[in-house]
């Protein structure tokens, strides 16, 4: 079975400041894929990354960046200089094995404020 | 349009009412979701279609009934609904056969469902 936690719940912070938001997965599969998706007010979840097991090279984005440690099965996503535009519910997920589902955590609500 | 959009964004109905949410992706995918997302609760996968045939229905009451008449189009019947099912409705697309972690899910605004 799969199992993606994301121990923080709410995370505030004031703008330009940094924040890492963490994810732990739990797979036996030695293939896996792992996602990062954002949800402002509005509703929709917005893709940001997907990384496969086999890639642990860590990503950099603009202001995003995400380090993937297979040894601790962490999947962990840091916003540098933060704004109030990236206040949102922030959701971990895992896809795991053959014709397997994603497996979303709970979600991480970030508030930045001005 | 582009992405995946979902009619009504918002829907307020009675237990006794008859509804239908729509989606529609305009991205040329061939699998498409339906997740329940609650307060408080991860989402919830209801339903999968993979080129218009359904592949995966997650235990959910039949009051939902879904229909994919095409791979761009997916629609969730509504009837008799509880109070308990007010929730935001999240449809996703994907590019091939879905499950097989390859594939980015998509996802739309959401309907926002209130049950009176």
């Amino acid at each position: 079975a799969q199992k993606v936690t994301q121990a923080q719940t709410e995370i505030s912070v004031v703008e330009k400041e940094d924040v890492t938001l963490d994810c732990v997965y739990e797979t036996r599969d030695t293939t896996y894929y792992l996602f990062w998706y954002k949800q402002p007010p509005s509703g929709e979840l917005v893709f940001l990354i997907r990384r496969n097991s086999f890639d642990e090279q860590n990503e950099i984005s603009g202001r995003y960046s995400w380090n993937f440690q297979k040894s601790t099965s962490s999947f962990n996503f840091t916003i540098t200089a933060s704004q109030v535009v990236d206040s949102a519910v922030y959701f971990c997920a895992l896809s795991a094995g053959a014709n397997s589902k994603l497996t979303f955590g709970k979600g991480i609500t970030l508030s930045v404020r001005p | 349009e582009t992405g995946v959009t979902q009619t009504p964004r918002h829907l307020v109905m009675g237990m006794t009412n008859k509804k239908s949410l729509k989606c529609e992706q305009h991205l040329g995918h061939n699998a498409m979701y339906w997740y329940k997302q609650s307060a408080k609760k991860p989402l919830e996968l209801m339903f999968v279609y993979n080129f218009k045939e359904q592949t995966e229905n997650n235990s959910v009451p039949s009051r939902f009934s879904p229909e994919c008449p095409n791979s761009s189009h997916l629609f969730l019947h509504l009837h008799t609904l509880q109070p308990e099912d007010s929730a935001l409705y999240l449809c996703a697309s994907s590019q091939g056969w879905a499950g097989t972690g390859t594939d980015t899910q998509y996802f739309g605004p959401g309907t926002r469902l209130t049950v009176l």
